[in-house]
């Protein structure tokens, strides 16, 4: 089990860029997260899916886009890059509700700059 | 919608001593609450977490207590050790956003040896 990988693991972005942070598990997790997390900051959600064909906003959505086709990929999207975008991503998964069904296992994160 | 402050932001101890960190949450339908361990340039890892018809939470040398009436919860440290140095981070979770996990700003531990 590889648990939850992302790509890439940094970026250099100039202001406008578009870039696509990929995220895969292998845990047959139905839910899936995006986080940013600011310097000395906690996490951010940004978007989250309850499953495949499904996405919502979380807390910061704006300036980002998702798509969830299959079970394992949960790419974000970053469409014309603005300084304030330069964060470490982190995306994580989980089971549903439930006892068991909480705990969100994270992904290595992606290191943006914008320049 | 759900806010949870966590305090103290840094905290340095000695090793072998007690370390205590406390978080508040303000949505009292929160019902989970995980703590999450984040060393330098690594992703964040669950440490130990407890649910609302739980009081207190043991594995070794972590604990979480949790005061529902009071809307606060801690994590206790004892014996700490140099490897316990990282960043901890509380979290509650909310019905809001699906399974959403709203994060505190972060305890810096230093165990100084």
């Amino acid at each position: 089990n590889a648990g939850v990988t992302q790509t890439p693991k940094f970026r250099i972005l100039k202001i406008g860029q578009s870039m696509t942070l990929q995220c895969t598990q292998d845990m047959n997790h139905n839910y899936m997260y995006w986080y940013r997390q600011d310097p000395g900051m906690g996490l951010k959600l940004i978007y989250y899916s309850v499953g495949a064909g499904i996405t919502d906003k979380g807390e910061v959505p704006n300036g980002y886009n998702v798509s969830r086709s299959t079970t394992e990929d949960f790419p974000l999207r970053l469409e014309l890059a603005a300084p304030s975008q330069t964060s470490v991503y982190f995306c994580a998964s989980s089971y549903s509700f439930g006892q068991g069904g909480e705990t969100q296992y994270f992904g290595p994160g992606t290191r943006l700059l914008v320049l | 919608g759900e806010n949870v402050e966590q305090h103290p932001s840094t905290l340095s101890v000695q090793e072998g001593d007690s370390a205590v960190i406390k978080c508040t949450y303000s949505d009292s339908a929160s019902n989970y609450f995980p703590w999450y361990k984040q060393e330098l340039g690594k992703r964040p890892q669950l440490i130990i977490d407890i649910r609302s018809n739980v009081g207190e939470k043991k594995d070794q040398r972590i604990a979480v207590t949790l005061n529902k009436t009071a809307k606060h919860f801690s994590l206790h440290i004892t014996e700490t050790q140099p490897e316990d140095s990282a960043v901890y981070f509380c979290a509650a979770r909310t019905m809001e956003y699906g399974n959403k996990l709203v994060f505190g700003a972060g305890t810096i531990l230093r165990v100084k040896s």
